[in-house]
């Protein structure tokens, strides 16, 4: 597509329930990163993947984390027994290859998720 | 761990009047990149700077980064009231990873 895609742009759920959240990224882009967002606060690094594998998860909070992207394309950030502290923009962000740092990072438009 | 830290948090600027942000990284950085964010949107990329000393300008914007690869500034002349979002600094700290850690921010509010 044009730019990175996420959904959903906004998700409310009760607190113990589990949420996932999808990312297609710009075609052709390899890497694909998830970053957390909170008000007032720099984008947090999750988690990024070089094709299908993560080549670094170190940014995943705990166990309750965890991100999927099997055919190297289309990934899913899954958050287990949400919690309210879970509450924030969910960014996901492509480039086109990751051979080395400096490459351009696309933004999508974030996944809101707010917790209650 | 790796931190990137920038000042001031919040500025608020008279049209016309110029901006400093200024960015500091507890580690060497392999190179820096800048980020404008308008209020309720996504980050979008400005510029990437890799060589020490390095600076380069975009139009009223004019980026540096320190000798020592540690910190960056970001200067914009003569401020307009588009120019309002929070300004972010990201740096990748070497090796093979393509981790990009950012910056606290800058929120930039320019009155008219």
């Amino acid at each position: 597509g044009a730019g990175v895609s996420q959904t959903p742009s906004n998700k409310v759920t009760e607190k113990g329930k589990y949420v996932e959240l999808r990312c297609d990224p710009i075609s052709g882009h390899t890497a694909l990163y998830w970053y957390r967002q909170s008000l007032g606060q720099g984008p947090e690094f999750l988690i990024y993947f070089q094709g299908t594998g993560a080549a670094d998860d170190s940014g995943l909070p705990n166990d309750r984390f965890f991100a999927v992207r099997p055919e190297g394309s289309v990934s899913t950030l899954k958050i287990q027994r949400t919690e309210r502290g879970d509450s924030a923009v969910y960014l996901c962000a492509s480039s086109l290859s990751a051979g080395g740092p400096g490459n351009t990072i696309y933004f999508g438009e974030g996944s809101w998720l707010t917790v209650v | 761990g790796q931190q990137v830290m920038q000042i001031p948090q919040y500025q608020h600027v008279q049209e016309g009047e110029d901006f400093t942000t200024y960015c500091n990284s507890s580690t060497t950085l392999s190179n820096i990149q800048w980020y404008k964010q308008r209020p309720g949107g996504h980050p979008v990329f400005l510029i990437q700077l890799v060589k020490s000393g390095e600076v380069k300008k975009q139009k009223r914007l004019t980026f540096q980064f320190g000798e020592a690869k540690k910190n960056s500034s970001l200067h914009i002349t003569a401020t307009q009231t588009t120019d309002v979002g929070t300004y972010f600094c990201a740096g990748h700290h070497g090796g093979a990873t393509n981790k990009l850690i950012f910056g606290t921010g800058t929120l930039l509010a320019v009155q008219p």
